[in-house]
């Protein structure tokens, strides 16, 4: 099946920096983009859909200033927490509609521990 | 509203039994169903997945899940469980491509030795 590469797989940071998580699609073009948070024990949460060129759709209750979703290539989509605090502490997965449809393919998730 | 419901968080079992997790679902039209399995720490693996056609759908490392309409129910069955199967598993549905795909809250499987 189709890849895609999500990096870093874990990631610390200070209390106020940005961090950059990186999602390609290595075999194929990716129009679309999905971003995840999973809490520990829990199910994974949609963030925000990731589009190829234009703006992505945050769901409800996600800050979109703060978590900043960049989709500039069809092979790369970019989550960026800017002024990470604690609480964003957490696993962070990105997965692509498939180019057969009807299918996501997932990225290994990053764990972001903020400190 | 679309939505899936794992009614087990955990379940266990011993290993070399049988397993079934259930899932049931509410969506308007014909979903497309999936069922992943997740390791600690770790992404999402594609388990198997049901678009049309025949209920019984045949997946990776054994597992089968069915589909029954009449109880909007996509259970996942392994007839013998290994120790290595100890993870999340996760139903969920979608409609087609690019588009979302809602997650249950999941099922952790805990094997006994």
């Amino acid at each position: 099946g189709a890849v895609v590469s999500q990096h870093p797989s874990w990631v610390i940071c200070k209390s106020g920096t940005s961090v950059k998580i990186e999602c390609r699609s290595l075999d194929f073009q990716a129009t679309t983009m999905f971003w995840y948070r999973q809490f520990p024990k829990q199910s994974l949460m949609l963030m925000a859909t990731s589009n190829e060129g234009s703006k992505a759709t945050y769901e409800q209750g996600v800050e979109k200033d703060k978590f900043l979703i960049n989709h500039a290539s069809l092979t790369l989509s970019t989550l960026t927490v800017t002024s990470a605090h604690p609480e964003d502490s957490s696993f962070y997965i990105c997965s692509s509609g498939g180019e057969a449809a009807t299918e996501a393919f997932f990225g290994q998730g990053t764990r972001l521990t903020v400190v | 509203a679309q939505s899936v419901t794992q009614p087990d968080i955990h379940i266990t079992v011993s290993e070399g039994a049988s397993l079934e997790l259930r899932c049931n679902y509410s969506y308007g039209a014909t979903p497309y169903l999936f069922w992943y399995v997740q390791s600690p720490g770790q992404g999402l693996q594609l388990l198997l997945k049901y678009f049309s056609g025949d209920t019984l759908v045949q997946g990776i490392k054994g597992f089968e899940a069915e589909f029954k309409r009449s109880q909007s129910s996509f259970n996942l069955r392994k007839p013998s469980v290994h120790w290595s199967d100890a993870a999340e598993y996760f139903c969920a549905v979608g409609p087609n491509r690019d588009d979302k795909i809602i997650f249950g809250k999941g099922t952790r499987l805990h094997i006994l030795p």
